[in-house]
């Protein structure tokens, strides 16, 4: 089974960039795709987008296309979510989660980082 | 766009009750690409349901699912105490996105 740890809380100002990451162990990083999903504070889950270590092939909702960008590392095993310049509305808990085909179930989940933008 | 309407957006049960929640999607769902999560306070969310109604690893039979086209349901029979929690459908295959959630509480 995967496991996936993601990085800490992070608390930024407006304007400022941010890179969250999403660490795997336990299977090959190149047989699974990941997700991220988008949890605002007291709301449901929002389908963000997704990758595939093995070649980078992302796929993103049109609702967060052009607004994050989503990589990952296969030498270390990590995915990455980016935002060029926070907004207050970005805040939120960032779930990352594995998948086994580009737009399916997810079957394991990170614990999830707590992202705050505020001035 | 398509959409995913949970209903009901909560429902109040006791221990041993059976839970029947439901999913209706806006447009026919291929292959029957539906899947359901637990989410607890303060934790991720867990995967229960694939495919309508396969069960994913280490989920107890109590939790069942059913349902083809845009009707889905998520039946929990013998509610546990550990079962209170908020239960999100979500839908793939084409494109993916989840509902707005059903938050099952104790009565």
């Amino acid at each position: 089974e995967v496991q996936l740890v993601q990085s800490a809380a992070e608390v930024k100002k407006p304007g400022e960039s941010l890179k969250i990451s999403c660490k795997a162990s336990g299977d090959s990083f190149t047989s699974f795709w990941i997700g991220w999903v988008r949890q605002m504070p007291g709301k449901g889950l929002e389908w963000m987008g997704i990758i595939y270590p093995g070649d980078s092939d992302t796929r993103y909702s049109p609702s967060f296309q052009g607004q994050v960008t989503m990589s990952a590392d296969k030498s270390i095993n990590t995915a990455y979510l980016q935002f060029r310049s926070l907004k207050s509305s970005d805040t939120a808990l960032y779930y990352c989660a594995t998948t086994v085909a580009a737009i399916y179930h997810f079957e394991n989940w990170g614990q999830g980082t707590r992202v705050t933008v505020s001035s | 766009d398509s959409v995913l309407t949970q209903s009901p957006g909560t429902l109040s049960l006791s221990p041993g009750d059976r839970a029947t929640l439901s999913c209706r999607a806006s447009q026919s769902l291929r292959n029957r690409y539906l899947a359901w999560y637990q989410q607890k306070p303060g934790q991720a969310p867990r995967l229960l349901i694939y495919a309508a109604s396969s069960r994913a690893t280490g989920i107890p039979d109590r939790f069942s699912g059913s349902g083809s086209g845009t009707d889905f349901t998520l039946t929990i029979e013998r509610l546990e105490p550990e079962d209170f929690a908020v239960y999100y459908c979500q839908q793939y295959g084409t494109s993916s996105f989840f509902g707005q959630g059903t938050k099952l509480e104790i009565k």
